[in-house]
């Protein structure tokens, strides 16, 4: 186990919905970063918020917005679905102190698998 | 953007045998990790590594950053191991973390 969690574990939706995933970092972690992989695309990275503050964008559609509280959990909102956003939605945390990268060592909650039907 | 090769793409051996699986990135970076993923999707961390080596029991791996490639050691191999491994770097600009396409292993009992 991680730490890191992921709500829901599963979502079944239609197209054109919206939907919203959850994730709670790891306890002390202000970094949280937001990846979708799918069978043709594989693991691609799509955000990262630190601290409330969006820090790095990846390859995240127009459709996709996510935020970080101030309680650092941090939401991923996908909206006017398509078949083709059908994947496992990953997030991960890292502790700011274990290295001076951007992305330091990150730990991945279980994910949230998207169906969009 | 950086490109992440991963070799092989698939290896199959028997349980007990060792094996070595390689990364190339195109790009220096300033991080290296090795994940596994397991049958259920579930994503471990089994090595943060932007450079030299490190070992977790039957796991160890060695980043050679000034060459580019990254190498992770498995030994006595378990049929817990099975599974894919993907290796995953940070870019220099701090803008983008890229996996590999991953290396799918099966161990036999």
């Amino acid at each position: 186990d991680s730490g890191v969690t992921q709500t829901p574990k599963h979502l079944i939706t239609a197209t054109g919905q919206r939907v919203t995933l959850r994730c709670s970092p790891r306890s002390g972690d202000l970094s949280v970063y937001w990846y979708q992989q799918s069978l043709d695309q594989g693991l691609q990275f799509l955000i990262q918020y630190y601290n409330g503050e969006e820090r790095a964008k990846g390859n995240i559609l127009e459709r996709f917005s996510a935020q970080q509280f101030p309680d650092l959990h941090s939401e991923l909102n996908l909206s006017s679905l398509e078949l083709g956003d059908s994947a496992l939605y990953f997030c991960a945390s890292s502790d700011p102190t274990s290295g001076g990268a951007i992305f330091n060592e990150q730990f991945f909650g279980p994910g949230t698998r998207l169906t969009v039907l | 953007g950086i490109q992440v090769e991963q070799s092989p793409p698939d290896l199959i051996l028997q349980e007990g045998a060792n094996s070595t699986l390689r990364c190339n990135f195109s790009d220096s970076v300033n991080n290296l990790q090795w994940f596994h993923q397991n049958p259920w999707g579930q994503l471990i961390n089994l090595f943060y590594i932007p450079s030299g080596t490190k070992q977790n029991g039957r796991l160890s791996a060695t980043t050679v950053a000034t060459e580019r490639y990254s190498l992770l050691y498995i030994s006595s191999s378990q049929t817990t191991d099975s599974g894919v491994y993907f290796c995953a770097v940070g870019d220099n600009y701090g803008q983008n973390f890229v996996f590999g396409p991953g290396t799918r292993l099966s161990v036999l009992p």
